[in-house]
């Protein structure tokens, strides 16, 4: 099945440092999707990074997709105790997910 | 439209009894999605549908499960016989999918406690 692996499964940071998650399939991907969750809440989406894209910016967001390797990384630049969450990658067509990475971020 | 609303938010209910979620997908979405999360896990796909129809439902987790989606709209999910192992979050997600690549948005939940 089209489902992502998050890594590392926990990451406890400083607020102010950045935190960076991996994603990686078995199968091929193509668009892929970052969601994020907090504590007993829905998922938000944050970003969608196409097939043909190897990078993607929004705001403190970087994402990067590697189709050869078949994985994808999110980077969460000057991390603040609000981004504490649980963080999910999804192939955007089948969107199934992984267990998630759960970041803490320490003020 | 608030987004995608789910009700009732949190049940709880004896074993062996039957429970019905409900779920309103954002207003010009087609596609809508079911999955049940269970603590520390990431949510785990159960069905779609695209319209009223539902694509995929082999990842239903029983016979005990099954969902509806009548008039293309509101989506339903019935839990037969309640199992304390059904205990669990369960969300749905709506899209709009024209050609281009969908973006989900999910609703708040419906926490399920099986007593």
């Amino acid at each position: 099945s089209q489902q992502g692996e998050e890594d590392p499964q926990a990451l406890s940071i400083q607020e102010g440092e950045n935190a960076t998650m991996n994603c990686s399939y078995k199968t091929s991907i193509n668009n892929l999707q970052w969601y994020r969750q907090n504590s007993g809440r829905g998922l938000v989406h944050l970003i969608l990074i196409r097939s043909n894209e190897r990078e993607k910016h929004s705001g403190r967001l970087r994402v990067t997709l590697d189709t050869s390797k078949k994985s994808s990384s999110l980077l969460i630049t000057a991390s603040r105790a609000a981004d504490t969450a649980s963080y999910f990658c999804a192939d955007a067509r089948q969107l199934t997910f992984g267990s998630g990475t759960q970041l803490t971020v320490l003020p | 439209d608030t987004g995608v609303s789910q009700d009732p938010r949190h049940k709880i209910t004896k074993r062996g009894q039957n429970v019905t979620f409900r779920c309103d997908p954002i207003s010009e979405h087609n596609r809508l999605y079911w999955y049940r999360q269970t603590l520390g896990q990431g949510p785990e796909f159960l069905t779609y549908f695209q319209n009223e129809a539902q694509l995929e439902k082999s990842r239903l987790l029983s016979d005990r499960f099954s969902a509806e989606r009548p008039k293309g709209s509101f989506s339903t999910l019935e839990i037969q016989r309640t199992e304390q192992g059904d205990s669990a979050m369960y969300l749905c997600a709506s899209s709009l999918v024209v050609g281009g690549v969908p973006e989900a948005f999910f609703g708040q939940g419906t926490r399920l406690t099986v007593v």
